[in-house]
């Protein structure tokens, strides 16, 4: 089974600072998605990013980018030039590719991100 | 810009009593999802629904549970009989597409269900 982890429960990032969340997972299959969504407090989830796992580029989403290494199993989330904006639940999901799945998303636990006037 | 959204926000009910909660998907939405998170723990996948029928269901998503389209529009998560693990955030989600790769899945903000 896939599972996924981000080892930082909470982070701060001091505005106008660039700032990087953990994400690793686990699988044993070689094409899956991968994805960073946000959650201000009170609010949905909305997508942030998704990469590939057949693309060798990193996703970059304006100020958001991803460093994803697939041998090392590693999805980070770059936030450059952080915003007030930007404070929130940071999670990281996987999407297997296979086994007839609808897409449901595996998530981590989620990284608490503060963003410091 | 459309969006997901789920009644009631909080939902507080004495165990062995039935819920439903309630998810109104985007319109043009064909695949639908519970998800739910208990309080520190990971978000979880419970369902997904498509044509009408369960298309996947987690080891979570046992008898107690069921869903439901009733109308077209609603999207329904019944639990039959709670329990007081049962307390947790549920969260419904909605996309246009299933298993391609422009499967972005749209989330309601949620249900907390307390049970006491």
């Amino acid at each position: 089974a896939q599972t996924v982890t981000q080892s930082q429960p909470e982070m701060s990032v001091q505005e106008a600072e660039t700032v990087t969340l953990s994400c690793t997972y686990d699988t044993s299959e070689s094409d899956y998605y991968l994805f960073w969504y946000k959650q201000p407090p009170s609010r949905q989830m909305i997508l942030v990013i998704r990469q590939e796992a057949y693309k060798q580029q990193n996703a970059t989403e304006n100020r958001f980018s991803v460093n994803f290494q697939k041998a090392a199993k590693s999805f980070s989330l770059k936030i450059s030039d952080s915003q007030l904006g930007d404070a929130a639940m940071y999670f990281c999901a996987y999407r297997s590719e296979y086994g007839g799945s609808q897409g449901n998303l595996i998530f981590g636990k989620g990284t608490k991100l503060s963003v410091k006037p | 810009e459309p969006e997901v959204t789920q009644t009631p926000s909080h939902q507080v009910t004495q165990m062995g009593q039935e819920v439903i909660l309630r998810c109104v998907p985007i319109s043009n939405h064909l695949y639908f999802y519970w998800y739910r998170q208990i309080l520190g723990q990971k978000v979880e996948f419970l369902v997904s629904f498509y044509n009408n029928e369960i298309s996947e269901k987690s080891e979570i998503f046992d008898d107690q549970f069921s869903v439901e389209r009733p109308d077209g529009s609603n999207f329904t998560l019944k639990i039959r009989s709670t329990k007081l693990e049962d307390s947790a955030m549920y969260f419904c989600a909605s996309s246009e597409f299933g298993g391609s790769s422009y499967n972005e899945q749209f989330f309601g903000p949620g249900t907390r269900l307390t049970v006491l």
